[in-house]
């Protein structure tokens, strides 16, 4: 079955320990991306990736890091956590990159509770 | 800058009654317009796209959506409302390079028998 995977699906943390959720899709698709959602302001992008060592940094990158080491998997890491990074994050993939923008797959979403 | 605008958080329609969510954008070029729909405790799952052609697209689940670029909009509609339907709703622009997506804040619907 084509699909996203996160994980974990919930996580409670405490400020300033660092954390890595791990995304991985099955399709061979070129473009993954992080997003998170709050309340209030919808989804919004934090990093996406065009391809193996090719990412760049979307609108809120700020407390967070990524990388992309092979093509299926797209981790995020947070090195040091504060409660503002609480939120519910979403992963998504796309079959290509640099072109018209795609139908994004998404994962189903880690709920991140940093006290 | 580009950004979009779902005016309405919160819309409750009864059981086969008609529905449309607005939504508005701002983006200067070429827009690609989604529409995604999350139920309660998944991930969003693509209801419509538009590129380019007709401007009003059909998608999933009986949804069709109307472009409207003198208005820099793009409204999601369905004719009769199922229980089924009620979920949170997001627009999205795509920037033509295919990097970067911005969504609405999105809107809430309830559907009451």
């Amino acid at each position: 079955e084509a699909q996203v995977t996160q994980n974990p699906r919930y996580l409670i943390t405490v400020t300033g320990k660092k954390l890595t959720v791990t995304c991985s899709q099955n399709m061979n698709h070129e473009y993954m991306s992080w997003y998170r959602q709050d309340p209030g302001l919808g989804l919004r992008q934090i990093y996406y990736s065009m391809n193996v060592e090719v990412t760049d940094k979307g609108d809120v990158p700020e407390g967070y890091k990524v990388s992309r080491k092979e093509k299926r998997n797209f981790p995020l890491i947070l090195e040091s956590p504060s409660p503002n990074q609480t939120s519910l994050y979403f992963c998504a993939s796309s079959s290509e990159a640099g072109g018209p923008p795609d139908t994004q797959y998404f994962g189903p979403g880690t709920r991140l509770t940093v006290l | 800058a580009q950004s979009v605008t779902q005016p309405d958080i919160h819309i409750t329609v009864s059981e086969g009654a008609s529905l449309e969510l607005r939504c508005n954008y701002s983006y200067g070029a070429t827009p690609y317009l989604f529409w995604y729909v999350q139920s309660p405790g998944q991930g969003l799952q693509l209801l419509l796209k538009y590129f380019s052609g007709d401007t009003l697209v059909q998608g999933i689940k009986g949804f069709e959506a109307e472009f409207k670029r003198s208005q820099s909009s793009f409204n999601l509609r369905k004719p009769s409302v199922h229980w089924s339907d009620a979920a949170e709703y997001f627009c999205a622009v795509g920037a033509w390079t295919g990097n970067q997506f911005y969504f609405g804040t999105g809107t809430s619907l309830t559907v009451i028998p």
